[in-house]
């Protein structure tokens, strides 16, 4: 079965630095990769996604993710956190076979910001 | 605007009592998905629907129960079997429900129904 892990449950930045929420997952071939943001009491917003055109993928608000095969990694960053970003991503893998084209979750990361 | 409607944003309930939470896309999506969701857990998949008056169970299906007469409704009722009910519920859609379809299997999804149950 098709998994995801996300390193860390808690993720805790200052305004301005660095982001990073890393994602592995386990998968035989090349999959769909998605990062999903949400705020409180709210669905899940498309951060990026990963479809093989190209292997570090820009998304909304500043973020991008890196795919590497190596690694069966797909880490979010951001070189800057605002405020605004306090909120919890979701990694999340579609394996494309055998799937019925479903996603799979990780259990979430959630980034604090501080001031 | 195209999306996802959830309704009630918020349901409190009787221990006993079955409730139904509606979902509503215009997308034209082929497909819709429940989960459940709580704290540390991430998404569980409750029940999927891959076209009209059909659908599978997911993860977590007990206690629960679904219907998809129309493309653009999938309504999820919480029977009073599910033993711990009081979570967020998120439904969700995509384009195709079938692997082999040309989309990626990108996920829309509704602003959410927390249900909690008293």
């Amino acid at each position: 079965a098709q998994s995801v892990t996300q390193l860390g449950s808690h993720v805790s930045v200052s305004e301005g630095a660095l982001v990073l929420l890393r994602c592995n997952y386990s998968s035989s071939v090349p999959p769909y990769l998605f990062w999903y943001v949400q705020y409180p009491n709210q669905g899940l917003q498309l951060l990026l996604k990963y479809t093989s055109a190209a292997t570090l993928v820009k998304g909304i608000n500043g973020f991008e993710a890196e795919f590497k095969k190596s690694e069966t990694s797909f880490h979010l960053t951001k070189p800057s956190a605002h405020m605004s970003d306090a909120a919890e991503y979701f990694c999340a893998v579609n394996p494309i076979t055998g799937g019925g084209n479903k996603l799979t979750f990780g259990t979430g990361t959630q980034l604090k910001v501080e001031l | 605007d195209g999306g996802i409607t959830q309704s009630p944003k918020y349901l409190f309930r009787k221990e006993g009592q079955n409730v139904t939470l509606s979902c509503e896309q215009n997308l034209n999506h082929d497909a819709m998905y429940w989960y459940r969701q709580d704290p540390g857990q991430g998404l569980r998949l409750i029940y999927y629907s891959q076209i009209v008056n059909d659908f599978q169970k997911g993860d977590i299906a007990e206690g629960y129960s679904v219907s998809r007469e129309k493309k653009e409704s999938f309504p999820l009722t919480v029977t009073s079997a599910q033993k711990n009910p009081t979570a967020f519920y998120l439904c969700a859609s995509s384009i195709y429900g079938l692997a082999g379809g040309s989309d990626t299997g990108e996920l829309f999804f509704g602003e959410g129904s927390r249900l909690t149950v008293l």
